[in-house]
């Protein structure tokens, strides 16, 4: 069974504090995916990386950097937190290839105050 | 206009019922599809991929309508566990990957 494993499932934070979110996989895949969901917007993807030490930008990088030293592991950085980044944080991890489904993780609940 | 359009319901259907959801998709050059399925304050998960010439997994059928891209799931039968939210998704390359992009999320309710 593929595993998704993330360092929270739920973090509260103060505006301006820098936040480490992580997420490791188990199955070795090459791609590895950052999503925030929020009612009416649906998954919006942040960063995604298809090898190690490399990264994309998705759909809102703003306010966010990814890290990516090994394989099995995608951190999400928030340089200095703010109020309009509390979301549900998401992260997933495939094979290389379109037709391969991406596998999630349980979640991290980010409150920022 | 958004890439991948679904109405968000909810659809409110009785044990036994078939129900029907629509999605449609902007980007022609998209290479995958795929219905997802993500229930109440869990991750989502694929219920199945969506191929041209139409897939069907037990009670769900799934149809893919390149020329229009429109893609649709049909629940036969429905379950009370059938209560989610069903997403539809579309894959494209992107970088040096696959990147999916979701649609917000067609929720279902059933109801005994």
């Amino acid at each position: 069974d593929v595993k998704v494993t993330q360092s929270s499932r739920y973090l509260v934070k103060r505006t301006g504090e820098k936040v480490f979110l992580e997420c490791v996989q188990d199955m070795d895949h090459e791609n590895m995916f950052w999503y925030r969901q929020d009612p009416g917007l649906g998954l919006r993807l942040i960063y995604f990386s298809y090898d190690v030490k490399m990264k994309e930008k998705g759909d809102i990088p703003e306010g966010y950097s990814v890290s990516r030293e090994k394989k099995e592991r995608f951190s999400l950085i928030l340089e200095s937190a703010s109020t309009n980044q509390t979301s549900m944080y998401l992260c997933a991890s495939s094979l290389t290839g379109a037709i391969h489904e991406q596998y999630f993780g349980p979640g991290t609940r980010l409150t920022v105050t | 206009r958004k890439e991948v359009e679904q109405d968000p319901g909810p659809f409110n259907v009785p044990e036994g019922a078939t129900v029907a959801f629509n999605c449609t998709y902007s980007n022609s050059a998209s290479q995958s599809f795929f219905w997802y399925r993500q229930d109440c304050r869990k991750e989502p998960k694929l219920l199945m991929s969506v191929y041209s010439s139409g897939n069907e997994d037990g009670r769900f059928t799934a149809q893919l309508n390149r020329a229009s891209q429109y893609i649709s799931l049909l629940i036969r039968d429905s379950k009370l566990s059938d209560s989610a939210t069903y997403l539809c998704v579309v894959s494209s390359l992107g970088g040096g990957g696959n990147k999916l992009t979701f649609g917000t999320g067609t929720q279902l309710k059933v109801e005994l």
